[in-house]
């Protein structure tokens, strides 16, 4: 069965630091999905990995994708306030109904 | 385009007390999941429709929580009567294709929650 593990849990940096999100997983996932969470708010997609060494990046983030090592990270380069959210990484089951398996969550801070 | 949206925002209620949630998703949807997130832990997911069909409720806590989908559009979840361990965001999403093929970076569409207090 798959299960997720992302850290940290919280984060808090200063703005203009860079930081990683870590998301590993145990078993096979079909893909790997980055959200991000504003409180009160919808998840808002933010990434689809779907192969071994996948990078995408959209302004200030980066998310990659190790499937040999389970291993997927969410790169924070030169962070703002804007950033400020909860974001979630998740995988899904490749038997049975496609659901998705999410991580804890990190709940990041950006301080000004 | 509307997204996925869900009603209430939030409900506290008492113990023993029934809570009905709504979802409406994405229209042409025709998948609509529900996940729960207790506070401090991961997005869990509880059941998957087809339409109106339930294909997967492997996630449902108990027999207390019912999940209907009328005609294949909106969906309701109901919590009778509601425990104190009930209490978390409860999350609706929907997508267009059941499986996406290697190539689809479709995802599902989630709507912001219903917070759930149960006292």
């Amino acid at each position: 069965e798959l299960k997720v593990e992302q850290n940290p849990l919280f984060l808090s940096m200063q703005e203009g630091k860079n930081y990683t999100i870590y998301c590993n997983y145990s078993t096979t996932s079909d893909r790997l999905y980055w959200y991000r969470q504003d409180p009160g708010k919808s998840l808002e997609s933010l990434f689809v990995l779907l192969s071994n060494g996948a990078v995408k990046q959209e302004g200030r983030l980066m998310a990659s994708l190790d499937t040999k090592a389970r291993l997927s990270t969410l790169h924070i380069t030169a962070a703002v306030h804007d950033l400020s959210a909860t974001y979630f990484c998740a995988g899904t089951t490749t038997s049975g109904t496609y659901k998705y398996i999410f991580g804890t969550g990190t709940r990041l801070k950006v301080l000004a | 385009e509307a997204g996925v949206t869900q009603f209430p925002s939030h409900s506290v209620i008492e113990k023993g007390q029934t809570v009905t949630l709504r979802c409406d998703p994405i229209s042409g949807h025709d998948n609509l999941y529900w996940y729960r997130r207790v506070m401090g832990k991961e997005i869990k997911f509880l059941l998957h429709f087809v339409k109106e069909s339930k294909q997967d409720e492997s996630g449902m806590p108990n027999n207390r929580f019912l999940a209907e989908r009328t005609g294949g559009t909106y969906s309701t979840l109901k919590v009778q009567p509601a425990e104190l361990e009930d209490s978390g965001v409860y999350f609706c999403a929907s997508s267009q294709v059941l499986i996406p093929t290697s190539a689809s970076t479709d995802t599902q569409y989630f709507g912001p929650g219903t917070r759930l207090t149960v006292l």
